[in-house]
């Protein structure tokens, strides 16, 4: 069965102190992976997409790479502003309707 | 700018009532997608749609209904039948295949 698991559920951090966050894939010929970010009563924003393993992507304080079992999402001296719960998701490998099967995110705090 | 447009922000049912959520793009995007958002349970697919006039059913489609009349419209209707209506709802665009979405902002449907 398709399935992404994302870990912790919840991550506290200081200003300043680096993390990563993980996504964790089953899925047969991964046809992409794509990280989004939501803030709370809003819709998730696209953040990456990643193909292939051993890819990366970075975005200011934001780099995901990817492996063939799992996706990192790791966040470099992470500011308050960086708060929000981020989602991972993929096709299922089963189809081409464009769907996509999420994870259940990881709720990001960041303390001054 | 091109876009997803949800309305509304928030929407109250009664027992027994049908309430309809709206969901608009200009973006030309061919596929379109509605989600359901709970807490700790991630996003979960009710109806998608590929193409006008086709939509097909997702994971959770009992107690929904969808139409998809024109390209830049996918209604999503909320029947007497769904039990547990109270959640957060995401609209989403696609250009299909591999490539990621665009959401709306959401609608929090609560009953009253």
């Amino acid at each position: 069965e398709d399935q992404v698991t994302q870990s912790p559920e919840a991550l506290r951090l200081q200003e300043g102190e680096s993390s990563s966050l993980n996504c964790s894939y089953t899925v047969s010929g991964l046809r992409g992976l794509f990280w989004y970010r939501q803030d709370p009563g809003k819709g998730p924003e696209f953040l990456f997409t990643l193909y292939s393993a051993g890819e990366e992507k970075e975005k200011e304080r934001l780099k995901a790479t990817l492996t063939k079992k799992e996706s990192f999402l790791h966040i470099t001296a992470p500011k308050p502003e960086d708060s929000a719960t981020y989602l991972c998701a993929v096709p299922p490998g089963s189809s081409n309707t464009g769907k996509l099967i999420f994870g259940q995110g990881t709720t990001l705090q960041v303390k001054p | 700018d091109g876009g997803i447009t949800q309305s509304p922000k928030y929407l109250f049912r009664k027992e027994g009532q049908n309430v309809t959520l709206s969901c608009e793009q200009n973006l030309n995007h061919d596929a379109m997608y509605w989600y359901r958002q709970d807490p700790g349970q991630g996003l979960r697919l009710i109806y998608y749609s590929q193409i006008v006039n086709d939509f097909q059913k997702g994971d959770i489609a009992e107690g929904y209904s969808v139409s998809r009349e024109k390209k830049e419209s996918f209604p999503l209707t909320v029947t007497s039948a769904q039990k547990n209506p109270t959640a957060f709802y995401l609209c989403a665009s696609s250009k299909g295949g591999q490539y990621g979405y665009t959401f709306g902002s959401g609608t929090r449907l609560t009953v009253v």
